[in-house]
């Protein structure tokens, strides 16, 4: 069974421009979420999706968005880049249709995004 | 609101020596606790999880954890260190039952010295 996949792994950008990330869920999990990890600072999180609805949202400025497809795919787009945005982005899915919501979160192996 | 504070950011240990990280985690209602690991360059990975039942939990790669509800406290266990299990260590929080946000602590650094 395919994991949790991320695209791109690594991406540099300047001030001042957006970017967006990808993210497919293991196939059958229906819920999304995404993380910010920085040094010192540990996992950040961002939002989670769950059939296409943002079911819960994080402390960050409304430049940080997202949104869920039909097929659970998800991405989180960053508006207006500022150097404190450079981080690891880890998006993980969960929830696997029928079962019991444990909370368990599976995860890719990043976005990792330096701005310039 | 749920949160989690890992008491150590970096334990050095010796290699096959005993190992603890510590977690305490701060909630009003009953939660579900995990412990993953993060190898460099990597995303995370669950060690083990405590949703009910008994309080010792045991996960992969020889690793164990005691839920102390008394003390708020998940701490992670290891007998017997490898190189291999140098690593970031994070704890993290939901609550029970519902669909609610996972929290993470800040992370631990193991250091596995040879």
């Amino acid at each position: 069974k395919a994991g949790v996949t991320q695209t791109p792994r690594y991406l540099i950008k300047t001030r001042g421009q957006q970017v967006t990330l990808s993210c497919s869920p293991i196939s059958g999990h229906r819920s999304v979420s995404w993380y910010q990890q920085t040094p010192g600072q540990g996992l950040q999180f961002l939002f989670e999706y769950f059939s296409e609805t943002q079911r819960n949202k994080g402390n960050f400025p409304g430049r940080f968005s997202g949104r869920q497809f039909s097929n659970s795919r998800s991405e989180m787009n960053v508006s207006t880049l500022e150097l404190g945005d450079s981080a690891l982005y880890l998006c993980a899915s969960s929830l696997p249709s029928g079962t019991r919501n444990t909370g368990e979160l599976f995860f890719g192996e990043g976005s990792r995004l330096t701005v310039l | 609101a749920q949160s989690v504070t890992q008491l150590d950011s970096q334990v050095p240990v010796f290699e096959e020596a005993p190992v603890e990280l510590r977690c305490n985690y701060s909630s009003s209602v009953s939660v579900y606790l995990f412990w993953y690991v993060q190898y460099p360059n990597q995303g995370l990975q669950l060690l083990l999880k405590y949703l009910s039942g008994s309080t010792l939990v045991k996960g992969i790669n020889g690793f164990e954890a005691e839920f102390n509800k008394s003390q708020t406290s998940f701490h992670l266990r290891k007998p017997s260190v490898h190189i291999s299990d140098t690593a970031e260590y994070f704890c993290a929080v939901t609550l029970s039952g519902g669909y609610q946000k996972v929290t993470f602590g800040i992370g631990t650094k193991l250091q596995v010295i040879p």
